[in-house]
């Protein structure tokens, strides 16, 4: 089973600023299958990014993915306060198909 | 609209079964790979199992966790995905969520909670 290491666990930020969050995976995945979730309280996930630096339609454009193997980063360019919540990062390259432990983004 | 709705939740004893649905509506759900993944509370996600498609011959993978004791099946007839959860334990307990694989969990429903307590 691939173990996803997200860091850090949580990230205090302000709107305007950029945001830099970390998924490491503990062995290599293959075609890069990552993908990055945001969820809010009492809300299901929503997808934003697909295979490591694709967007999901409708996502805007400041959220950003990319990385390759083993290390991966999603990047929000300037925080909208809609943008706080807890990101996921999870990989498609190897069943099971598993999540990393979350970053709160917190103001 | 395309939507996911699940249902069947509910509080059980340790060791009892239960049965969620999945009702989707919206698009072509025999396209399309299925998943639960399931939230215990406060925690993070944790994928469950995944049903694949009439071109996969349905194929079917369980997370460990799980493996002999839920069982993913499917109804393209209906429009419908289940979850078989039998030999239930209390770390069974959390919200599940059916979600359509398409490069990721781009759809989700809104989950169903499964307590599972004496």
């Amino acid at each position: 089973e691939i173990v996803l290491t997200q860091s850090p666990g949580t990230l205090s930020l302000s709107p305007g600023e950029r945001a830099t969050l970390s998924c490491r995976a503990s062995q290599s995945i293959r075609n890069n299958y990552l993908a990055w979730y945001q969820q809010k309280p009492g809300q299901a996930p929503r997808a934003l990014i697909y295979a490591a630096s694709s967007r999901v339609t409708g996502i805007p454009d400041r959220f950003s993915g990319s990385g390759s193997g083993t290390d991966f980063t999603l990047t929000i360019s300037r925080l909208e306060p809609e943008d706080f919540a807890v990101y996921y990062c999870q990989q498609s390259g190897t069943i099971a198909y598993t999540f990393g432990q979350g970053t709160k983004l917190e103001i | 609209e395309m939507q996911l709705v699940e249902s069947g939740g509910g509080l059980v004893q340790p060791g009892g079964s239960l049965r969620l649905s999945c009702a989707v509506s919206g698009f072509v759900f025999s396209d399309f790979y299925m998943d639960w993944v399931r939230q215990a509370p406060g925690t993070g996600l944790e994928w469950v199992a995944r049903s694949g498609n009439k071109v996969s011959s349905y194929m079917t993978a369980y997370a460990a966790s799980v493996q002999g004791r839920f069982t993913i099946s499917r109804d393209d007839s209906k429009n419908s995905l289940y979850l078989e959860m039998n030999s239930l334990k209390t770390e069974d307990t959390a919200v599940y969520y059916c979600g359509r694989w398409n490069q990721a969990f781009d759809i989700w429903g809104q989950g169903t909670m499964v307590t599972v307590s004496s």
